[in-house]
C-alpha cells in the first residue's frame, strides 16, 4: 500500500514569496490533516479535512495561509506572503479510523 | 488544558541499557494515546497506541501501558539498540479522526 505522498520535499523562498505543497493521501483515507512542525517541536495542526469540507482550521493564520482539498482526495496548503517565521516542516497526514500515517514532509526555508 | 508533557532531553544511552521515556497528558475525556518515532532523515511513523485505560501499545521491543490515574503513557524498551536513535513523540487524540497535540519531542541517542 503506498504511503501518503508530499511535494516537494525542499523549498527556499525569500519573504513576502508564495508557496505551495502538495499532498496525495493513501487511498480510501477520508481524513487528511496538515501539521506545521517548527524546529525542536512537536507538529501542531493547521487544518483538517474529513473529505472536501473542513473540519477544524482554528490554528490556521488565514490572512496568509489557505488550504483546499475540492475533489476529497489530493490537498495543497498555499502561504502567501511567507514570513521568516513560516519556515518549518509541513507533514500531510491521512486516516481512515484511528491512527494517523504521515507523509515525509516539506522542509520550507523562508529567507 | 490539553496538552502533552515529554521529559526534558536528549537522552544518550549505551546498547542494551534500560530505556524510558516519560510522557503525561491533560484532557477531558478519554483520550488515545500514542508515541510516533522519526528516524533521520525519515517521516514521523507510529511506534505504538493504545486507545483505553490500562491497555499496553508494544512494538519492536517498545512499550507503553495507558495509566489513567497518573495521566501517564511512558515509553520503556529493555534494550536499546543503535538504530533505536531518533526522535520520539508522545502524542494524544480525542477521537478516532481527531487531531494529535504532540508532546516536543525527545531526541535518543544510543552508543554502539
Amino acid at each position: 500500500e503506498a504511503g501518503v505522498a508530499q511535494s516537494p520535499r525542499y523549498k527556499i523562498i525569500e519573504k513576502r514569496q508564495s508557496v505551495a505543497f502538495w499532498c496525495n493521501p493513501i487511498s480510501g483515507h477520508a481524513t487528511l490533516y496538515w501539521y506545521q512542525q517548527i524546529l525542536g517541536q512537536g507538529p501542531k495542526l493547521l487544518i483538517q479535512f474529513q473529505n472536501n469540507g473542513v473540519v477544524d482550521d482554528s490554528q490556521l493564520p488565514k490572512d496568509r495561509f489557505s488550504a483546499e482539498r475540492l475533489k476529497g482526495v489530493d490537498s495543497t496548503l498555499k502561504i502567501q506572503p511567507a514570513k521568516l517565521e513560516d519556515s518549518a516542516v509541513y507533514l500531510c497526514a491521512s486516516s481512515l479510523e484511528g491512527a494517523q500515517f504521515f507523509g515525509p514532509g516539506t522542509r520550507l526555508t523562508v529567507l | 488544558g490539553n496538552s502533552v508533557t515529554q521529559m526534558e532531553g536528549p537522552v544518550t544511552l549505551s546498547e542494551e541499557a534500560f530505556l524510558t521515556i516519560n510522557c503525561t497528558y491533560t484532557a477531558t475525556g478519554y483520550p488515545s494515546l500514542f508515541w510516533y518515532v522519526q528516524y533521520p532523515g525519515e517521516g514521523l511513523q507510529l511506534l505504538l497506541k493504545a486507545t483505553k485505560a490500562d491497555d499496553k501499545g508494544s512494538n519492536k521491543g517498545f512499550e507503553a501501558t495507558y495509566r489513567k490515574e497518573t495521566t501517564s503513557f511512558h515509553l520503556e524498551k529493555g534494550s536499546v539498540q543503535v538504530s533505536d536513535s531518533a526522535v520520539y513523540f508522545c502524542a494524544r487524540s480525542l477521537g478516532a479522526n481527531s487531531k494529535l497535540t504532540f508532546g516536543k519531542g525527545i531526541t535518543l541517542s544510543v552508543r554502539p
